[in-house]
């Protein structure tokens, strides 16, 4: 049971322009919601989060956009940089859940210059 | 540098052996978190320990157990290892913000069973 999903494994960006990455969830009781960057051999770095208090956060290039009601997040990169290509994972948290992560598959972005 | 230190980086071993992965939270990190990421896959929640106390459990095998030692630090045991139990393992470590939970990762310990 994927309680958060990504469904493309890949995207493909030019330099410059804008990276959008998607992210749904099942579970209502998630109300905490974060990106993570991966470089290969690396472990995955905090990027940004969102509560669903909340339907925007912005953190200089980084946005993450939350609709509760579609239990959809989306990560807007602008402008994206060679720097960016990596592995994104979406993960969400509830209360009662302990903290603990749950995590999306992962989508690898490539911008190319 | 996440500040979050795992032990060793690379383990290679063979079916049928055990091995224990080692993981240091970040200063004041009560929580501690075990995932696992095989090849092309996410990362599965394992176990959650939270100062010393098992917190959460995840789709973790029988053939895996975990503790956090009083001095916070974790250790991951697999035991009976078979040739799937090959990924990536990483642990983490989270503070509390208004909001919610930020984990942080250490670099993980890659196991291969041969």
């Amino acid at each position: 049971d994927q309680q958060v999903k990504q469904n493309s494994p890949s995207l493909s960006v030019q330099e410059g322009r804008i990276s959008i990455l998607n992210c749904d969830y099942t579970n209502s009781m998630f109300d905490y919601f974060l990106w993570y960057k991966k470089y290969p051999a690396e472990g995955p770095t905090f990027l940004i989060s969102i509560s669903s208090i909340k339907d925007k956060n912005e953190d200089g290039r980084f946005t993450v956009f939350l609709n509760k009601s579609a239990k959809h997040l989306s990560l807007h990169i602008v402008p994206s940089q060679p720097g960016d290509s990596a592995v994104y994972f979406c993960a969400a948290s509830g209360t009662g859940q302990g903290g603990k992560l749950i995590f999306g598959q992962g989508t690898e972005l490539s911008v190319k210059p | 540098d996440s500040g979050v230190t795992q032990t060793p980086k690379h383990l290679i071993t063979a079916t049928g052996q055990r091995v224990t992965l080692r993981c240091s939270p970040r200063s004041g990190d009560l929580s501690v978190y075990w995932y696992q990421q095989s090849l092309d896959q996410g990362l599965q929640f394992l176990i959650q320990y939270y100062n010393g106390e098992e917190r959460a459990k995840g789709n973790i095998l029988e053939r895996f157990s975990a503790q956090q030692f009083p001095d916070l630090h974790s250790e991951l045991n697999l035991s009976s290892l078979e040739l799937g139990d090959s990924a990536l393992y990483f642990c983490a470590s989270s503070v509390q913000t208004v909001g919610g939970t930020e984990a942080f990762f250490g670099q993980g310990t890659r196991l291969t069973v041969v």
